[in-house]
């Protein structure tokens, strides 16, 4: 079976401009999370959606970021407009119904740099 | 609210030594607890996990974690470590019933030959 899928798998935009990072869970997982890395803060979990509905973001940073789940099978976190600080590895990653956020399955990221 | 801390940024072992790498956490509820291992350039792999069960867990690759109540702790062992051991080691630990995964710093493994 494919695992998580991330695509851009690397960016490199400018200060202004939207990025736009996609997600697709693995099939039959119901719980998706979004998390940013970066070396002064480490892992952090920006959003979590259960059933496409989200359940927890009070780890978004700002209005600049916004996440989306519209079907079972996709998501997007947006960021608009990106700045230099928001340079990270974002991580896409899913879990089974009945297991929460118990065992989750971690996509390759995507390396994003804002100059 | 929940933590953990991972003692040691960096951890270096020869090649067939033991592998021991720390975590303490913090959380007012009985909690769950992970070890999770990050190779260059890849996302992160579930190593082993214990969830209230037996306290000694076993995971991939030979590695294992004892959960210890009284000290708070969850560290990871292997008995002899290979060169494909070298990665970053995430502890993290999340309330029964809870929604969030919180994740410690890191420890990252180098195995000398």
């Amino acid at each position: 079976d494919a695992g998580v899928i991330q695509s851009p798998r690397h960016e490199v935009t400018e200060m202004g401009q939207e990025v736009t990072l996609r997600c697709k869970p693995i099939s039959g997982h119901n719980s998706l999370f979004w998390y940013r890395q970066t070396m002064m803060r480490g892992l952090e979990l920006l959003i979590y959606f259960n059933n496409n509905v989200p359940i927890d973001d009070s780890g978004m940073p700002e209005d600049r970021f916004s996440a989306k789940m519209p079907n079972a099978s996709f998501s997007t976190l947006k960021i608009q407009p990106s700045e230099p600080r928001d340079s990270a590895v974002y991580f896409c990653a899913s879990s089974r119904p009945g297991t929460g956020v118990h065992e989750q399955y971690f996509g390759p990221g995507t390396r994003l740099t804002v100059t | 609210a929940q933590s953990v801390t991972q003692l040691g940024s960096h951890v270096s072992v020869s090649e067939g030594a033991l592998v021991l790498l720390r975590c303490n956490y913090s959380s007012s509820v009985p909690p769950y607890l992970f070890w999770y291992v990050q190779y260059p350039n890849q996302g992160l792999q579930l190593l082993l996990k214990y969830t209230s069960a037996a306290t000694l867990v076993k995971g991939i690759n030979g590695f294992e974690a004892e959960f210890k109540k009284s000290e708070t702790s969850f560290h990871l062992t292997k008995p002899s470590a290979h060169m494909s051991d070298a990665a970053e080691y995430f502890c993290a630990v999340s309330e029964s019933g809870g929604n969030k995964l919180v994740f410690g710093a890191g420890t990252i493994l180098r195995v000398k030959s």
